[in-house]
């Protein structure tokens, strides 16, 4: 099993619609979790951090931590087609820059 | 202010070479991180680097070997060129003790011919 699993997509999706990106992870020791969005042939670009479980909510994103689960998730509201990217999560059990990536979620927003 | 820097974006180098690839972190970061992106396995660490130390290290050959100096700019090297070795090389920066606010660079893209 790997320690994080990611849907691939590829994800399409009207302009305007709610966008729901998900991971799942097995190793409890990890307690940081990241979101991160990445354009073609770009670097990824850090979206959203959170450490607890609950809700974190910037502009139109929310992510959201559910430790019991094993399970994090990212809402994108009002999508736009500039939010066309590959999502990507991430995790770490903090205190180093070891991160492990999910496989990453290809989005695209139709106008 | 500045994000995090690496030099060069695109490389093309031939197998059995080897490649320097440098990352200047953002200013006031003193931890760096590599790595490896590739279609088949995703991001992929390879090393970290803070205060000029190796904290933790991927599974990767010893082929793959970096450095930090005193200003916090880092190096990686990869030496005996594989085919399997062409990927996006990222460079990553935090402050270490800010919870772990990870920032990457742009990446140098290594083709092997």
């Amino acid at each position: 099993q790997k320690e994080v699993e990611q849907d691939p997509g590829p994800l399409s999706v009207p302009e305007g619609a709610i966008v729901s990106l998900n991971c799942t992870y097995s190793n409890s020791a990890f307690q940081y979790f990241m979101w991160y969005r990445q354009y073609s042939r770009k670097g990824p670009e850090l979206l959203m951090y959170t450490y607890s479980s609950g809700n974190k909510e910037d502009g139109r994103f929310t992510a959201q931590v559910d430790k019991s689960s094993k399970y994090i998730s990212l809402f994108i509201r009002d999508s736009q087609p500039s939010d066309s990217a590959t999502y990507l999560c991430a995790m770490t059990p903090g205190g180093s820059e070891k991160l492990v990536f999910g496989k990453g979620t290809k989005l695209t927003v139709n106008p | 202010k500045a994000g995090v820097t690496q030099t060069p974006r695109y490389l093309i180098k031939t197998r059995g070479q080897q490649v320097t690839l440098s990352c200047s972190p953002i200013s006031g970061h003193r931890s760096v991180s590599w790595y490896q992106q590739t279609p088949g396995q995703g991001l992929q660490f390879l090393f970290e680097y803070f205060s000029e130390t190796q904290r933790n290290k991927g599974n990767f050959p010893g082929r793959f070997s970096g450095r930090q100096f005193s200003n916090s700019r880092s190096e990686m090297n990869v030496s005996t060129l594989e085919l399997g070795d062409s990927a996006l090389y990222l460079c990553a920066s935090s402050l270490l003790d800010s919870g772990n606010t990870i920032y990457f660079g742009e990446g140098s893209w290594l083709t092997v011919v």
